[in-house]
């Protein structure tokens, strides 16, 4: 059975750090990747997606990689601000379409 | 705009008193599904649906029921409501195609007494 793990936990950083985000999983038998963004109450914004045929993908400020041959995917944000505060999830989805989700990357930055 | 639609939003109610959980998407997607979201546990999913008339259980489908009669909604029915489904719940949909990004509705946090 799949497994995804996320880490750090929670990370709070200073205004205008580059920062990683990591997530791991077990089987790289995966269609896709997607990270997503969940604010407070909210429910999730789909940040990226990447194909199991794709290394990288890029929107802005964020670049997520994805190696699945090592089952590592890795969420770059650059140049971090306030407003990105929020808690990062990554989701594999496999044959099954019954996508597998990490439990999350809640990110603070501080002014 | 394209978007996910939860009604409603907020529920306070008793066990065994049978409840519905609408969700609609404007994005004639094929694809909609059910999660559930708890601490520690993270999302875990309920229910999915690939088409109209077509569903199949998630990892958690004890105690909840879907119907997919039309393509844009899904409902999810608690037919006999217990604390331990005291959540908060997303619904989801996605095109057709295994690559294709899924759109989350704003949840719909249930508190079962």
């Amino acid at each position: 059975k799949q497994e995804v793990t996320q880490i750090p936990a929670a990370l709070s950083v200073p205004e205008g750090e580059n920062l990683v985000l990591n997530c791991s999983f077990t089987d790289s038998a995966i269609y896709n990747l997607q990270w997503f963004r969940q604010d407070p109450g909210k429910g999730l914004t789909s940040l990226l997606l990447i194909q199991s045929s794709q290394r990288e993908q890029t929107s802005g400020r964020l670049n997520a990689s994805l190696d699945k041959s090592s089952g590592r995917s890795t969420l770059y944000i650059a140049a971090s601000q306030p407003g990105d505060s929020a808690t990062y999830l990554c989701a594999v989805k496999e044959g099954s379409y019954i996508p597998t989700f990490g439990r999350g990357t809640s990110l603070i930055v501080h002014p | 705009e394209a978007q996910v639609t939860q009604n409603p939003r907020y529920l306070i109610t008793v066990t065994g008193k049978k409840l519905t959980v609408t969700c609609s998407q404007n994005m004639n997607h094929e694809y909609m599904s059910w999660y559930r979201q708890d601490p520690g546990l993270g999302l875990r999913q309920i229910y999915y649906s690939m088409n109209v008339e077509v569903t199949d259980k998630g990892d958690v489908p004890e105690g909840y029921k879907v119907s997919r009669k039309e393509k844009r909604n899904f409902p999810l029915i608690l037919e006999s409501p217990s604390p331990n489904q005291t959540s908060l719940y997303f619904c989801a949909s996605s095109g057709q195609g295994a690559n294709q990004p899924q759109h989350f509705g704003d949840g719909t946090r249930l508190s079962i007494l």
